[in-house]
């Protein structure tokens, strides 16, 4: 799998935009970004994911480089509740293929 | 998003008994699930992979015959670990495939093994 490199951590107050980096320089052109992110104490849940064309949804926004070797997840307006970790992750579009997660970010907001 | 049940949420058994995990998926049928493992502090580690009918498929390093894994619905997976020590406590997390790209995770337990 192709690996991913995030900062260890970030900090971000409330009610302020968070941009979270992502470098992929070894992505192929069939990988797709995945951003999951894992809440204390719980399981992983998806945020969102892309290919090429930059998404948006009701979670986040993800901004995905033209040359695909990097990609930022945009959380527009942090609450205490983004508090987690979020990881960046590529896998390919076959059904039954597992994510492998790396170290993450840990996002820490205050208020 | 789809909903992934695990049970028990928590867990704690004496060394050298087994314990057994159940993961379902609520809403849809899942062909594939996986299991996962956390320590404090850690990312998650892919133990195994199964597929439903047929054997799991083992991540290296994770022994097979102490970590039981058995998919025999497309509705439920089991992780029974087998003579469990101090050293098998951690958060098991488990999560099921759909038909495309989506992963569903289920909410993890905490096995304490004393």
């Amino acid at each position: 799998d192709a690996k991913t490199t995030q900062p260890n951590s970030m900090e971000s107050n409330e009610e302020e935009p968070v941009h979270l980096p992502c470098n992929h320089s070894t992505i192929s052109g069939t990988d797709y970004i995945h951003w999951y992110r894992q809440l204390p104490s719980q399981g992983p849940e998806y945020v969102i994911h892309g290919l090429t064309s930059n998404v948006n949804n009701r979670m986040a926004s993800l901004a995905i480089a033209e040359d695909r070797k990097s990609s930022t997840l945009i959380l527009h307006r942090a609450t205490l509740r983004d508090a987690a970790v979020y990881y960046c992750i590529l896998r390919g579009n076959q059904a039954g293929t597992a994510l492998i997660f790396g170290k993450g970010t840990t996002l820490s907001v205050s208020s | 998003g789809a909903v992934v049940s695990q049970h028990p949420s928590w867990v704690i058994c004496k060394s050298g008994t087994s314990v057994k995990i159940e993961c379902r998926s609520l809403d849809f049928q899942a062909t594939t699930m996986f299991w996962y493992r956390q320590f404090p502090k850690q990312s998650l580690m892919l133990m195994a992979t199964s597929n439903e009918g047929s054997k799991a498929t083992y991540e290296q390093g994770v022994e097979k015959d102490k970590f039981l894994i058995n998919h025999a619905s497309l509705t439920l997976s089991t992780l029974t670990v087998t003579s469990a020590h101090p050293e098998d406590s951690s958060f098991y997390i488990c999560s099921a495939g759909g038909q495309r790209y989506e992963q569903y995770f289920g909410p993890g337990t905490r096995l304490t093994v004393t």
